[in-house]
């Protein structure tokens, strides 16, 4: 079965880029979509189709896929970007996959 | 106001079935897949299965094959997952999520607040 891996967490200071990756098998060969979900709440997509934001996502996140690894990219990070991260794929044998998450800290 | 509202918590003994219903609002209701996704405590999203709103075609993952069932009613725009045979480990959060597809992908681009089920003897 198809799996992705996430880096169980990472951490950034305030202002400064976040970079959290993804990996998996030829991953760039297919779509990557993030979501966030701060504690006791529920998902929010915030990157689609490896770089494309929705409506009301701020500039500061951005996407790439390539290869066997896709990154989730928040620039000038704030305390309020504090949350897990979930990357997320389809794969025709094992449908939609998500990765294991990675909790991102502002210190 | 475009949103799914969930049905409420529930608590099953193990060998139990649970239905949790997710009724979308503000929008064509048959025009977008809905999807189940599940989230054990302090674990990661699983995503369960999706029901094509339209025509009424459902998808499980393999894990969830025997015991997992999708419907829809289009007039009431509701969307349910029942669970059967449920057993400790299913206690989770639950979470409908709105699909959206261009060829061999999906995301999820609407989610409910969660119904958390409970499963304790």
């Amino acid at each position: 079965s198809y799996e992705l891996t996430q880096p169980p967490s990472v951490s950034v200071s305030p202002r400064q880029t976040a970079s959290i990756s993804c990996s998996g098998d030829k991953l760039g060969n297919k779509y990557a979509s993030w979501y966030q979900q701060r504690p006791g709440q529920s998902p929010v997509l915030v990157i689609y189709q490896n770089n494309k934001r929705p409506s009301g996502i701020p500039e500061r996140f951005s996407g790439s896929n390539s290869g066997s690894t896709a990154t989730l990219t928040i620039s000038g990070t704030q305390a309020m970007d504090e949350a897990d991260y979930y990357c997320q794929a389809y794969d025709s044998s094992t449908a939609v996959v998500f990765g294991g998450g990675t909790k991102l800290t502002v210190l | 106001q475009v949103q799914v509202v969930q049905s409420g918590a529930e608590v099953r003994k193990p060998g139990a079935s649970v239905k949790v219903s997710c009724k979308a609002s503000g929008y064509t209701f048959t025009s977008y897949a809905m999807h189940w996704v599940r989230q054990a405590p302090g674990q990661r999203l699983e995503w369960m299965g999706w029901i094509n709103t339209a025509n009424g075609n459902t998808k499980s993952s393999q894990k969830f094959q025997d015991t997992v069932t999708i419907v829809k009613d289009t007039s009431t725009s509701t969307a349910s997952m029942e669970l059967r045979s449920l057993r400790s480990e299913d206690t989770a959060v639950y979470y409908c999520a709105r699909g959206r597809s261009s060829g061999p992908d999906w995301y999820f681009d609407l989610w409910g607040h969660g119904t958390l089920v409970t499963v304790s003897s």
